[in-house]
């Protein structure tokens, strides 16, 4: 079966850095994708890693290790309003004509305090 | 900026009523998807469609729901005769050809079956 593991929470004060980790067990892999959902909100795109390395977008940046089936996001200079849970996502079949399913990880709990 | 919008944006009905969720993808996307997130869990594949049939479902997606496209615009999900265990927020999605890895979400509809 198809398994993405995160820490349930996570805690950090304002202006600190944070990691979340990822570890994933799929059938396939084709991509590691970041998404922030805020309480009652739709999940957000925040970043993609096709390739093994890092990837920089703005204050966040996503990092994948394919030999290790191991990601993480990276939040810096953290704000309150980045409290909200963040799911890693994996593509497990090539992007051909239509199977483009995103399998969703448990989620980890971001509470960002003073 | 272009957005995918669901309707409603809450939907109560009795165990074995049929329901319809409605979604209006990005206009210019191909790819359209649906996923369900019962409170507190993960975001949870359904169904995939592309070039107006689906391509891929999940075994959630069984012979109780259905999705259509029935216009240029919209995209439904149907559940014939809803179940206690369907409750949950129901989230549509769409995405441009070639960056599924980028799925854009609509608000989504509480769905409670009483």
């Amino acid at each position: 079966g198809q398994s993405l593991e995160q820490p349930s929470e996570v805690t950090a004060v304002e202006g600190a850095i944070v990691q979340i980790n990822c570890t994933y067990q799929t059938s396939g892999f084709y991509g590691l994708s970041w998404y922030q959902q805020h309480d009652g909100g739709a999940p957000t795109f925040l970043s993609y890693n096709g390739l093994d390395g890092l990837e920089e977008t703005g204050r966040f940046s996503s990092f994948l290790s394919r030999s290790d089936s191991y990601g993480y996001l990276l939040l810096q200079e953290l704000q309150m309003k980045d409290s909200a849970s963040y799911f890693c996502a994996v593509r497990d079949k090539p992007p051909t004509g239509g199977g483009n399913k995103l399998t969703f990880g448990t989620g980890t709990q971001l509470k960002v305090e003073l | 900026e272009p957005e995918v919008t669901q309707t409603p944006s809450h939907q109560v009905t009795q165990m074995g009523q049929e329901v319809i969720l409605r979604c209006v993808p990005i206009s210019n996307h191909l790819y359209f998807y649906w996923y369900r997130q019962i409170l507190g869990q993960k975001v949870e594949f359904l169904v995939s469609f592309y070039n107006n049939e689906i391509s891929e479902k999940s075994e959630i997606f069984d012979d109780q729901f259905s999705v259509e496209r029935p216009d240029g615009s919209n995209f439904t999900l149907k559940i014939r005769s809803t179940k206690l265990e369907d409750s949950a927020m129901y989230f549509c999605a769409s995405s441009e050809g070639g960056k599924a890895y980028e799925q854009y979400f609509g608000p989504g509809t509480r769905l409670t079956v009483t």
